[in-house]
């Protein structure tokens, strides 16, 4: 059973506050993503990684950095929370860039 | 304007009925497409990828209409475990997926 894991489930920071966000997928998949899902907005992707070492921004980085030195592994860092970036965030892989996506069970982040 | 656009719903039916709702897209270079299916407070599930030539899988039809940038799922015979936001997905040449915010269905008893 294909399987993708996320550090936390809930999660509450302060504003400046350093985040981590962890991914583990054990599926072997070449690709990964972050997204984060608001009300009305639907999943805006943040950054993917199409191999280790190599990542590329998705439609909102801004705020973000992340990092894949394993290929099972892929971090989401936000460097200096702040209350906007209170969301759930999800994590997915892929076998191909355009294939099935498979989610981790997200984490709900909230920044006070 | 966002790359795919869904009627959020929510479509309320009762068991039994049929539903069908669409979503569009705006990159006329999308390639593939998907639904999703998101339970409460769940990650999204993969329901089926949609090809050219429409497909069904037991109770659910997807169609794409390339022509008018449009993707259409069918429920037939609703039941009360079809209750969820279907998200509507395209891929373009980009590499990226772009989501839909989803379309809510409940199927009442």
């Amino acid at each position: 059973d294909v399987k993708v894991t996320q550090s936390s489930r809930y999660l509450v920071k302060r504003t400046g506050e350093k985040v981590f966000l962890e991914c583990v997928q054990d599926m072997d998949h070449e690709n990964m993503f972050w997204y984060r899902q608001d009300p009305g907005l639907g999943l805006r992707l943040i950054y993917f990684s199409y191999d280790v070492k190599m990542k590329e921004k998705g439609d909102i980085p801004e705020g973000y950095s992340v990092s894949r030195e394993k290929k099972e592994r892929f971090s989401l860092i936000l460097e200096s929370a702040s209350t906007n970036q209170t969301s759930m965030y999800l994590c997915a892989s892929s076998s191909g860039i355009l294939w099935e996506q498979y989610f981790g069970p997200g984490t709900r982040l909230t920044v006070t | 304007r966002k790359e795919v656009e869904q009627d959020p719903g929510p479509f309320n039916v009762p068991e039994g009925a049929t539903v069908a709702f669409n979503c569009t897209y705006s990159n006329s270079a999308s390639q593939s497409f998907f639904w999703y299916r998101q339970d409460c407070r769940k990650e999204p599930k993969l329901l089926m990828s949609v090809y050219s030539s429409g497909n069904e899988d037991g109770r659910f039809t997807a169609q794409l209409n390339r022509a008018s940038q449009y993707i259409s799922l069918l429920i037939r015979d609703s039941k009360l475990s079809d209750s969820a936001t279907y998200l509507c997905v395209s891929g373009s040449n980009d590499y990226k997926l772009s989501f839909g915010a989803g379309t809510t269905v409940t199927v009442r008893a």
